[in-house]
């Protein structure tokens, strides 16, 4: 079935330093895969997504590119700050198992200045 | 839009009481999906909706647990009786479609 693996947590960083956190997926059809956020105390909000494959979903200096050879979707970002510091879910949705989302186990990421 | 409204935010019972949490979703949005976060498992999905209708409940835990969507603007997700081991954050989302899942910020459940 359907399933999202992301990077185990939690991550710390200095402010300014560059950010990856590893998302692969596996699915049945050719879903379309997102990056979610959490701050402390809040729901999730979408951070970047993308449909195909190749695309590129950007957003506050994040990116993530769809590579479907390597079925991966990696978050990256520059330049980090302690605004930055959340939890990040890596999420899947395939039209063929029903539009439902698949979520990541989440990464903790904590800036310190 | 207000966006997905759940309440209440934080709900504290005994051990054996009944439980009901809420959930507003956005209007249009024909999508409803029950989400349990807690540390230990994540986040998982108890259920989700399409246009009112149960599509699959595979995440509800056990007979204790229910969900309804009577209207399209209005779902419950009920636990009777309640345990400790159901002390999670529960969140709902809906979305009008695959493109996006909107979330409400969470009921807070503790049961003691």
């Amino acid at each position: 079935g359907d399933s999202v693996t992301q990077m185990e947590g939690p991550v710390t960083l200095s402010e300014e330093a560059f950010l990856t956190i590893n998302c692969t997926y596996t699915a049945t059809g050719y879903p379309s895969l997102f990056w979610y956020v959490q701050y402390p105390g809040e729901g999730l909000q979408l951070l970047l997504k993308a449909t195909k494959a190749d695309d590129k979903g950007s957003n506050k200096g994040f990116e993530a590119t769809y590579r479907k050879e390597t079925t991966s979707f990696h978050l990256e970002k520059g330049s980090v700050q302690v605004s930055d510091s959340a939890v990040y879910f890596c999420a899947l949705s395939d039209m063929n198992t029903g539009n439902q989302f698949y979520f990541g186990t989440g990464t903790s990421l904590t800036v310190i200045p | 839009d207000a966006g997905v409204i759940q309440s209440p935010r934080h709900e504290v019972t005994e051990m054996g009481q009944e439980v009901t949490l809420r959930c507003k979703p956005i209007s249009g949005h024909d999508y409803l999906f029950w989400y349990r976060q807690t540390m230990m498992r994540g986040l998982e999905l108890l259920i989700y909706f399409n246009n009112n209708v149960p599509i699959d409940d595979s995440g509800m835990p056990e007979d204790r647990f229910s969900a309804k969507m009577p209207n399209a603007s209005f779902s419950t997700l009920k636990i009777q009786p309640s345990e400790p081991r159901d002390s999670a954050v529960y969140f709902c989302a809906s979305s009008p479609d695959r493109t996006e899942a909107f979330f409400g910020q969470g009921t807070r459940l503790t049961v003691v």
